[in-house]
């Protein structure tokens, strides 16, 4: 069974930091890109980081540039985001999600970890 | 950046009923590079369609994508209660990649 498990969220003070985790099993986490997203009540789905199966190929939303890192040990079986420079507005749940094989789309997804941005 | 614009921002019909849901691109995406996802409240997202218009692993096939260019519609053709939920497209075109602000589709 396809699993992805995040971690490493909580309650953090603006400015602060945290390192999300996502620990993948049940396929050959080497052989996927993958990708993190966040949701926010009232502002839906935002897509925030992509790294290849190799790290080779990264990309950022605008919002996240220069604050948010991706990387991936594939030996590990798991994907990272270090969030620096936190912000009230980064509060949301963080999703892992993997690449479709085939096709562009997010086919599996973790239950997402919680991170909240308050003094 | 693309915007994606998803059309209307909520939708109340009852089941049984066919919910259309749009999602208007801000320039254009190749249809291989858009895709619609599913969110029911306190759930993550599942990937409904592909490609514009390819039904996802265990996806019924009461959901059907279509469109090009900017304009692009998912089709749910008759509601059943697990369908109510938020829907949003997403574009793989060009970086960073974006999603609509959503679709909420409720019980009327």
């Amino acid at each position: 069974e396809v699993q992805l498990v995040e971690s490493g969220g909580g309650l953090v003070q603006p400015g602060g930091s945290l390192r999300l985790s996502c620990a993948a099993s049940g396929f050959s986490f080497s052989s996927y890109s993958m990708n993190w997203v966040r949701w926010a009540p009232g502002k839906g789905l935002e897509w925030l980081s992509y790294i290849s199966t190799s790290s080779r190929t990264i990309y950022y939303a605008d919002s996240v540039k220069g604050r948010f890192t991706i990387s991936r040990h594939n030996a590990k079986n798991s994907l990272y985001l270090q969030i620096n420079s936190l912000r009230d507005e980064d509060t949301a749940v963080y999703y892992c999600g993997r690449e479709n094989y085939v096709a562009f789309g997010m086919d599996a997804w973790g239950q997402g970890t919680t991170v909240t941005v308050s003094s | 950046e693309i915007v994606l614009t998803q059309s209307p921002g909520t939708l109340s019909l009852s089941p049984g009923e066919r919910a259309t849901l749009s999602c208007r691109a801000s320039q254009s995406v190749s249809s291989i590079y858009l895709v619609w996802y599913q969110q029911k409240p306190g759930q993550a997202p599942r990937l409904l369609i592909y490609g514009a218009s390819s039904r996802a692993t265990g996806i019924a096939d009461r959901f059907s994508g279509s469109g090009s260019g900017t304009d692009f519609t998912l089709t749910i053709s008759r509601l059943e209660p697990e369908d109510f939920a938020v829907y949003y497209c997403q574009q793989y075109d060009s970086s960073p990649w974006t999603f609509g602000q959503g679709t909420k589709v409720e019980i009327k």
